[in-house]
């Protein structure tokens, strides 16, 4: 079946390092991914997306990469903040409006 | 613009009990959905609305689990009776119907106990 999961489930980085997280997926027709945030007590945040027929997308201080040759989705963070420490998760979709199948998250650890 | 709004934020209830959650979703969006987290683990698509029709059911884990969007507004999902193991943390999410951009917007969540 369907699914999208996480290399790394924790990841520790210092302030002001780049900080990347990973995402593998199965499902080869999925053709819309998305990049959330989420803080304690708070929904998921929409921190950036791409679609299928791009390899990259860049945001401020965040870029995605999508390899669809391997199936497998990146998040890059640039310059992490303690702001950035938070569980991130990969969310992917066939077709607009579409339910969204999601990875299991990843902690992001923010060291000062 | 107001976001997508969720009520109550926590509810702890016996096992047994009866939970009704409501989401308010950003006005105009006609797609409406449904999403839990249990116990640390990924967010899970439980239901999909498209203005009052449920559009996709498939991740509804038993029918304990009601939900409702009557006049295409305002979605509830009622727990009857409630289990232990429907503890965790209800989304709401909500998008337009047309157009996809910035992705889905989702609510802060239902933190549902079950005792």
């Amino acid at each position: 079946g369907e699914s999208v999961g996480l290399h790394l489930p924790t990841l520790s980085v210092q302030e002001g390092d780049n900080s990347i997280i990973n995402c593998a997926y199965s499902n080869s027709a999925s053709d819309y991914f998305i990049w959330y945030k989420q803080e304690s007590g708070k929904g998921p945040q929409f921190i950036i997306d791409i679609r299928s027929n791009m390899d990259k997308r860049q945001g401020q201080r965040v870029t995605v990469l999508l390899n669809k040759t391997v199936k497998h989705l990146s998040l890059q963070i640039a310059a992490t903040q303690p702001g950035d420490s938070a569980v991130y998760f990969c969310a992917e979709n066939r077709g607009y409006g579409n339910k969204l199948v999601f990875g299991a998250g990843t902690i992001l650890r923010v060291k000062s | 613009e107001a976001g997508v709004t969720q009520f109550p934020s926590h509810s702890v209830i016996e096992k047994g009990q009866t939970v009704t959650l409501r989401c308010d979703p950003i006005s105009g969006h006609d797609n409406l959905y449904w999403y839990r987290r249990v116990m640390g683990k990924e967010i899970k698509f439980l239901l999909h609305f498209v203005k009052e029709s449920k559009q996709d059911e498939s991740g509804m884990p038993n029918n304990r689990f009601l939900a409702e969007r009557t006049g295409g507004t305002y979605s509830t999902l009622k727990v009857q009776p409630a289990e232990l193991e429907d503890s965790g943390v209800y989304f709401c999410a909500s998008s337009p119907l047309t157009g996809l951009r910035y992705g889905y917007t989702f609510g802060s969540g239902t933190r549902l106990t079950v005792v």
